[in-house]
């Protein structure tokens, strides 16, 4: 049973370019969490969904980023116009629907830095 | 969710219990106390979690209070590889939402 799987695990963009993470959740689960971590910081929720639904985006930032969880496919966190003040390590979470995220599982992240 | 307090650093030596202590004076009735660790680099980890009564699994012991202000997690035989933050986190289950991380607490394992 695979885990949690992010990719790429490293990416590297210019300012003003676009920024696509990917994260495909564990088998089974419906509920995905998009975190995001800055250097020698601490872990910051950015944006919970369901399956073709944003149920809490409180944690996303109010331009430039957006996130989708498709009925097929996995989620995707989107960063348009890049700047170097978005360079962090991008973790998403996926839960399972009948424990409604008692426990969440975590990937490995996607390390986003940008020159 | 209830807010928690950690320190912010501790050592252990290898093969030793290692205890780390949490406080969460203003918990609710309905609010559990779950652990999460953080190996640099990697994504948080769940460990354990529990309402009342002490908990135990293959990874840690989690040892709550009888008033619930406060908790400890024990690893028992620390090794190397256990080096990581730690996250005390309180939170009401059977609702998905998601995880508030505080600070944590460095736990650093001495050879």
């Amino acid at each position: 049973n695979a885990g949690v799987m992010q990719n790429p695990r490293h990416l590297v963009r210019r300012r003003g370019q676009e920024a696509r993470l990917r994260c495909s959740p564990m088998k089974g689960h419906s509920h995905v969490y998009w975190y995001r971590q800055l250097p020698e910081e601490g872990l910051k929720f950015m944006v919970y969904l369901q399956k073709e639904n944003i149920i809490d985006e409180s944690g996303m930032p109010k331009e430039r980023f957006s996130a989708e969880f498709p009925k097929e496919g996995p989620s995707i966190l989107r960063i348009q116009q890049v700047v170097r003040g978005d360079s962090a390590a991008y973790f998403c979470a996926s839960s399972p629907p009948d424990r409604r995220g008692e426990k969440l599982f975590f990937g490995s992240g996607t390390q986003l830095s940008v020159l | 969710d209830a807010k928690t307090t950690q320190p912010p650093s501790m050592d252990c030596a290898e093969g030793r219990a290692a205890n780390l202590p949490c406080n969460h004076s203003t918990i609710s009735g309905n609010e559990y106390v779950y652990w999460y660790r953080q190996i640099h680099s990697q994504g948080p980890q769940y460990i354990i979690h529990g309402l009342k009564n002490n908990e135990t699994n293959e990874m840690a012991s989690l040892i709550i209070t009888e008033d619930r202000k406060s908790s400890t997690l024990i690893l028992p035989h620390a090794t190397l590889r256990d080096t990581a933050v730690y996250y005390c986190i309180v939170r009401v289950t059977g609702s998905a939402r998601q995880l508030t991380f505080g600070s944590g607490t460095q736990l650093t394992v001495l050879p």
